[in-house]
């Protein structure tokens, strides 16, 4: 299985500030990582898949890159609706199974 | 639009199963994978395994393996989940995702959209 790792655990950002999120895996998924932005009480929402595409209506703000075991999605300028817990998910090999992180929670500073 | 509706909140006991249903509207339910992930109280995401909807073939995660079935009706569009051998670490909520296009063959599972949720709280 492949196991997923996200840091930090916890991001506390101003409004306005650029927030980064790392998420890395134990061997390489090539570019198969999608990540999801969950808010309390709702199902995970799709923001990026392939690494680095945005989802339909996903804003510009968000963007991904990264490939092999090292991934990174960025938020540019942090809006109130993006406080949330955002997960990063490899999907190399359905066959072998499909994993997540651990999750990253952005809150306000 | 794409939208997955799942059944209500279930609570069973120990050894008890549960059985939650998903159904499609929006596409061609026959076309798109179906997987299910579940997410404990205050915990992360863990995939369970996927279904077919057109053949009926499953792949489980080995955690569920013995455990679990997935199974459709693909005249109302539905997927369903059930989950045998209740155990109170079983608690969670259980979501439907769809995923890629059956004729896709490359790596493409990523989940949009998702189901609501359905809450399955085990206790005695």
């Amino acid at each position: 299985e492949i196991v997923m790792t996200q840091s930090p655990a916890t991001l506390s950002v101003s409004p306005g500030e650029r927030a980064t999120l790392s998420c890395r895996a134990s061997q390489s998924v090539s570019s198969n990582l999608a990540w999801y932005q969950q808010k309390p009480g709702q199902a995970p929402r799709l923001l990026i898949y392939g690494a680095s595409t945005r989802a339909t209506g996903i804003p510009a703000r968000f963007s991904g890159s990264g490939s092999g075991t090292e991934f990174t999605l960025t938020i540019s300028s942090l809006q109130s609706e993006d406080f949330a817990v955002y997960y990063c998910q490899q999907y190399n090999n359905w066959l072998l199974g499909i994993t997540f992180g651990p999750g990253t929670k952005v809150d306000i500073k | 639009q794409v939208q997955l509706v799942q059944s209500g909140a279930e609570v069973k006991k120990p050894g008890a199963s549960v059985k939650v249903s998903c159904k499609a509207s929006g596409y061609t339910f026959t076309g798109y994978y179906m997987h299910w992930v579940r997410q404990a109280p205050g915990q992360g995401l863990e995939w369970m395994g996927w279904i077919n909807p057109n053949s009926g073939g499953t792949n489980y995660a080995q955690k569920f393996q013995g455990r679990v079935t997935m199974t459709r009706d693909t005249s109302i569009s539905t997927a369903y989940m059930e989950l045998s051998r209740l155990r109170s670490d079983d608690t969670a909520v259980y979501y439907c995702a769809r995923a890629r296009p059956l004729q896709w063959l490359v790596p493409a599972d990523w989940f949009d959209p998702w189901g609501q949720g359905t809450l399955v709280t085990v206790s005695s």
